[in-house]
């Protein structure tokens, strides 16, 4: 019962900004929208999240559309060492616990 | 901070044997979860922990899983008897309390099982 859609891969060149897009049309008002990536052989490790207005941190930034629909991750310079799989995922609250529903994600591949 | 701790990293099994997988997620997270990622899928939600109660198993296969989270820290995810497609990683993550990092999970490196 997955929640996001994101295309199954994108390719991007080395030192240049990845837009990764997610839509997420079931979205409700108290859903957080949150992004992860998965390294080979790792566990997803966390990149940014937010509600409603952009976001920025060291790793990336999150834009949300103005509906909540849709986000997109932002890369601002790709690194070979950005390669992974991205996934969006939304936080749902339910009654007394959060649930996390991952999408599957979109592969990276960043060229030199 | 230390991360989240499994074991094994690696498991191979004939199908109808049993297994068992170990959590230690990072200390003071409260909320513990198992997940199931199939190779090329991404991570399915089997189990979630707040301290040592369960408050969600609705996609845990209970015929043939079981968790158990003893004293709210460690977790132990077993299956058996295991199936072919049972072959997957399993990963298990620890949520961050209340405060700026909230519900921000962390992952641990993943249990990858092969089933025979």
């Amino acid at each position: 019962d997955a929640k996001t859609t994101q295309p199954n891969s994108m390719e991007s060149n080395e030192e240049e900004p990845v837009h990764l897009p997610c839509n997420h049309s079931t979205i409700s008002g108290t859903d957080y929208i949150h992004w992860y990536r998965q390294l080979p052989s790792q566990g997803p490790e966390y990149v940014i999240h937010g509600l409603t207005s952009n976001v920025n941190n060291r790793m990336a930034s999150l834009a949300i559309a103005e509906d909540r629909k849709s986000s997109t991750l932002i890369l601002h310079r790709a690194t070979l060492r950005d390669a992974a799989v991205y996934y969006c995922i939304l936080r749902v609250s339910l009654y007394n616990f959060n649930k996390f529903y991952f999408g599957s994600g979109t592969k990276l591949n960043v060229k030199p | 901070e230390a991360g989240v701790a499994q074991s094994p990293r690696y498991k191979i099994i004939e199908k109808r044997q049993s297994v068992a997988f170990w959590c230690n997620p990072i200390s003071g997270h409260a909320t513990l979860y198992w997940y199931q990622q199939i190779l090329g899928q991404g991570p399915k939600l089997l189990i979630q922990f707040q301290n040592n109660g369960v408050v969600d198993d609705s996609q845990l296969p209970k015929d043939r899983f079981s968790a158990e989270r003893l004293k709210g820290v460690d977790s132990t995810l077993k299956i058996q008897p295991a199936k072919l497609e049972d072959s997957a990683v399993y990963l298990c993550a620890s949520r961050s309390p209340g405060g700026s990092g909230a519900n921000v999970l962390t992952f641990g490196a993943g249990s990858r099982l092969t089933v025979l």
